[in-house]
């Protein structure tokens, strides 16, 4: 069965540091990737995807994550995060025939502090 | 504005009593999902429907129920029989298999 860990339940980071949030997923078949972002009580903002192409993906704020077939990683990363991005981060994956259903990890927490 | 609404935003019900969360997108999607999210354990997928009229249970399907009878709505009813129904409900849709699914700002239900 498919399946999307994210190492880190929580991350807590200084202003203008820069920040990594881990995501592995195990499938058997090719897989379309996602990064959601959610504000407390909202609902999800899709952040970026990789659905084919070039295995960087970068989204508006800043954010970049790097598809990794032979560690089966999608991992986010921000080179200076601001106050404003403390928020929970989702990694998703869909399979390719599977109906658009998405599987999620558990989530990270990402606290940025002054 | 094309988007997805979720009503109502709170809802508070008494154990024993069924409770139907409301789904609406005009953004002219085939499909449309109901997830269900718990502190710590990520969203877990209820029931999903790829067309109108048909539908498929996801992994934690037992104790809801949904109907699709018009594209733009998806209603999701938690019956008494869900054991812990206390949760945040969001409810998404997508264009197709192969692209992003957009979410709604969701339903927290309390069950007391």
């Amino acid at each position: 069965a498919q399946s999307v860990t994210q190492l880190d339940s929580q991350v807590p980071v200084f202003e203008e540091a820069p920040v990594e949030l881990r995501c592995n997923y195990s499938s058997s078949v090719s897989v379309y990737l996602f990064w959601y972002v959610q504000y407390p009580n909202q609902g999800l903002q899709l952040l970026l995807k990789y659905l084919s192409g070039s295995t960087l993906v970068e989204s508006i704020n800043g954010f970049e994550a790097e598809f990794n077939k032979s560690q089966t990683s999608f991992h986010l990363r921000k080179p200076s995060v601001h106050i404003s991005d403390t928020a929970e981060y989702f990694c998703a994956v869909t399979i390719y025939n599977q109906g658009g259903k998405l599987i999620f990890g558990q989530g990270t927490e990402l606290s940025v502090k002054p | 504005d094309g988007g997805i609404t979720q009503s109502p935003k709170y809802l508070f019900r008494k154990e024993g009593q069924n409770v139907t969360l409301s789904c609406e997108q005009n953004l002219n999607h085939d499909a449309m999902y109901w997830y269900r999210q718990d502190p710590g354990q990520g969203l877990r997928l209820i029931y999903y429907s790829q067309i109108v009229n048909d539908f498929q249970k996801g992994d934690i399907a037992e104790g809801y129920s949904v109907s699709r009878e018009k594209k733009e709505s998806f209603p999701l009813t938690v019956t008494s029989a869900q054991k812990n129904p206390t949760a945040f409900y969001l409810c998404a849709s997508s264009p197709g298999a192969r692209t992003e699914a957009f979410f709604g700002q969701g339903t927290r239900l309390t069950v007391v």
